[in-house]
């Protein structure tokens, strides 16, 4: 069974902090993933998509990828209230499929 | 752009019952996706379209049936609703450029209760 693993949370940090998200999957194969941020009763929307081992910058989104480890893991700097949300980790496993991970529940405290 | 759009909002049925939900994108992409999310757990894949006619199944999905006649639609059918089946659906889309680098595009989704 193909999974994606992440803390429930709610991970809380205070504002302006930086706030760590982290995600582990089973799949050697999977080779993109993608951060997706879901405000409550809201869709998904996505944040990031990394490809290659290392970092990623985009804004204030920084997303880590380590393929030996199976790990993934999102950076939010400089954190706003407006941050807090639930933030999915998906993995594209092929034939058309990603596999999402049930979420970290982010709080931001003003 | 409307994006993806999902009617209806929200639907109670009763047990036995059958339903469509109806998902729309206006952005002429080649891969849809029916998504069903239960709370506390991630997105589940019950079946995907990578082109008009052609769709197969995701990860869950016994109690559903899908058709994908044009471009634009891609209705998700419910047939002798459980209660195993409440949960929210969201539907999205990708171009479909790559599978494996496609954003997908979600629509608000469509909460339904079974009882």
């Amino acid at each position: 069974q193909k999974e994606v693993e992440q803390n429930s949370g709610p991970l809380s940090v205070p504002e302006g902090a930086i706030a760590s998200l982290n995600c582990t999957y089973s799949d050697r194969v999977s080779q993109s993933f993608f951060w997706y941020r879901q405000y409550s009763g809201k869709s998904p929307e996505l944040i990031m998509s990394i490809y290659s081992n290392g970092d990623k910058e985009d804004g204030r989104f920084t997303a880590q990828l380590n393929k030996a480890s199976q790990y993934v893991s999102l950076l939010i700097r400089d954190s706003q209230p407006s941050d807090s949300a639930t933030y999915l980790c998906a993995a594209y496993t092929g034939g058309f499929k990603t596999i999402f991970g049930a979420g970290t529940r982010l709080f931001v405290k003003a | 752009n409307a994006g993806v759009t999902q009617t209806p909002k929200f639907r109670i049925l009763k047990i036995g019952q059958s339903m469509t939900l109806q998902c729309t994108q206006d952005m002429n992409h080649n891969y849809m996706y029916w998504y069903r999310q239960d709370p506390g757990m991630g997105l589940k894949l019950i079946y995907y379209s990578v082109g008009a006619g052609i769709t197969d199944k995701g990860e869950v999905p016994n109690g559903y049936n899908v058709s994908r006649s044009t471009t634009e639609d891609f209705p998700l059918r419910l047939e002798l609703a459980a209660p195993s089946q409440t949960s929210v659906y969201f539907c999205a889309s990708s171009y479909g450029y790559r599978a494996d680098l496609d954003e997908q595009y979600f629509g608000p989704g469509t909460r339904l209760t079974v009882t």
